[in-house]
Formats: structure tokens, C-alpha cells, sequence
């Protein structure tokens, strides 16, 4: 089974900065990799699917990149309603596999 | 408007079954497949099981292989989700997602299943 390992798991940022998350799977799943931003309390919202395509209705300063194993989400200027946790996943082969989240605050 | 409704959560016994129902409305059922996520308490996702629109095709996490079993009714527009032999550690939100990580992604606000003597 391919495993999804995010980092960091916890950012410390501002109102402004520019936040990175890795995520790395076990072994190649192409472009099949996909981000999500979940709210205390709320179901999880699709940011980004297949590597790096913005969800209609995400702000563009989201932005993702990367194939293969290694894959990166980025938020340019953090805006206050970012603050949450992230997930990546990827559906490449089943099981399918989330990361163990990162909170960004 | 889409409408995922999960229902079936509640407080049971290791050892006991529950069965899980989402009903759906607002798109073309048959044509999308369906995901049950879980998260426990304080945890991260975990993917639990998916299934083609025709029904034919199912797919599980290893942690629930042989214990849940996840079906749809397309007539009646809803996806179950069977779960034999509960465990503490099925204790967890769990939400019914149509369309997981395609440009149609919507989650339900998912139904709580408590696993507990």
C-alpha cells in the first residue's frame, strides 16, 4: 500500500506570509495527488486535484506542484480564513491514502 | 442543489454491526461513485471504502477489509455502509463523499459512530 506522509505537521505563520506543506507518497502516484482544507467542526473542502489543479471557486492564492512522490501546497499572503488543517491524498491505487494533516496557525 | 444526508451513526457495543445510509439528491446518482471517509476523535482522514456508479466495482481500506461492506441502492438514489465486528478504534465521524478528488467532490456533514461498552 502506498503511504502519505505530510510536513510539517503544525506552522506557525502571520496574516501575509507564504506557506509551503510537503507531502510525500511511498512510491510514484503520477499527478493523482490531490489537497484538502478542513475547519474544526466541518467536512474537508477540495483545494487541488490532480497535482495542480485549483477546485473552481478556491482562491488562486492557492497553488500546487510537484509528480511523482514529492508534491508541494502553497499559500501566497495567507488571508485569516486559511487558518485550518490541511491534507493531501492520493488516488493512484487503492487503498487510496490521506497524510496525516497539517494545522496551519 | 446536491445533498449528501448520512444517517445509522450511534453509540453500540464492540462486537455489534451498524449499518450506515447516506441519501443523495441533486445530481445523477448512478453516474458517480461514492466514498465513505472516517476521522476519529482529534485524528486525521482516513479513507474507508469506495464504489463504482454501477455498484460492481468496491474497493476497501485494509483496516476494515472483511468487516465493512459497502453497497448502493441507485434506484433509491443511497449508499451504505455495513459495518460486522466493531471495534473500538471504529470510532469516528464518518462522512459520505460523492465524486472524491474529481472536479464533483462534495462531502456530507457526516454521522457519528461510537464504539464503546
Amino acid at each position: 500500500d502506498i503511504q502519505v506522509t505530510q510536513s510539517p505537521s503544525t506552522l506557525s505563520v502571520s496574516v501575509g506570509d507564504t506557506v509551503s506543506i510537503a507531502c510525500r507518497a511511498s512510491e510514484s502516484v503520477g499527478t493523482w495527488l490531490a489537497w484538502y482544507q478542513q475547519k474544526p467542526g466541518k467536512a474537508p473542502k477540495l483545494l487541488i486535484y490532480k497535482g495542480s489543479t485549483l477546485q473552481s471557486g478556491v482562491p488562486s492564492r492557492f497553488s500546487g506542484s510537484g509528480s511523482g512522490t514529492e508534491f508541494t501546497l502553497t499559500i501566497s499572503s495567507l488571508q485569516p480564513d486559511d487558518f485550518a488543517t490541511y491534507y493531501c491524498q492520493q488516488y493512484n491505487t487503492y487503498p487510496l491514502a490521506f497524510g496525516g494533516g497539517t494545522s496551519v496557525e | 442543489d446536491v445533498e449528501l444526508l448520512e444517517s445509522g451513526g450511534g453509540l453500540i457495543q464492540p462486537g455489534m454491526s451498524l449499518r450506515l445510509s447516506c441519501a443523495a439528491s441533486g445530481f445523477t446518482f448512478s453516474k458517480s461513485a461514492m466514498t465513505w471517509v472516517r476521522q476519529a476523535p482529534g485524528r486525521g482522514l482516513e479513507w474507508v471504502a469506495g464504489i463504482g456508479g454501477s455498484g460492481v466495482n468496491t474497493f476497501y481500506a485494509e483496516s476494515v477489509k472483511g468487516r465493512f461492506t459497502i453497497s448502493r441502492d441507485n434506484s433509491n438514489s443511497t449508499v451504505f455502509l455495513q459495518m460486522n465486528t466493531l471495534r473500538v478504534e471504529d470510532t469516528a465521524i464518518y462522512y459520505c463523499v460523492r465524486g472524491l478528488d474529481t472536479p464533483d467532490d462534495y462531502w456530507g456533514q457526516g454521522t457519528v459512530v461510537t464504539v464503546s461498552s
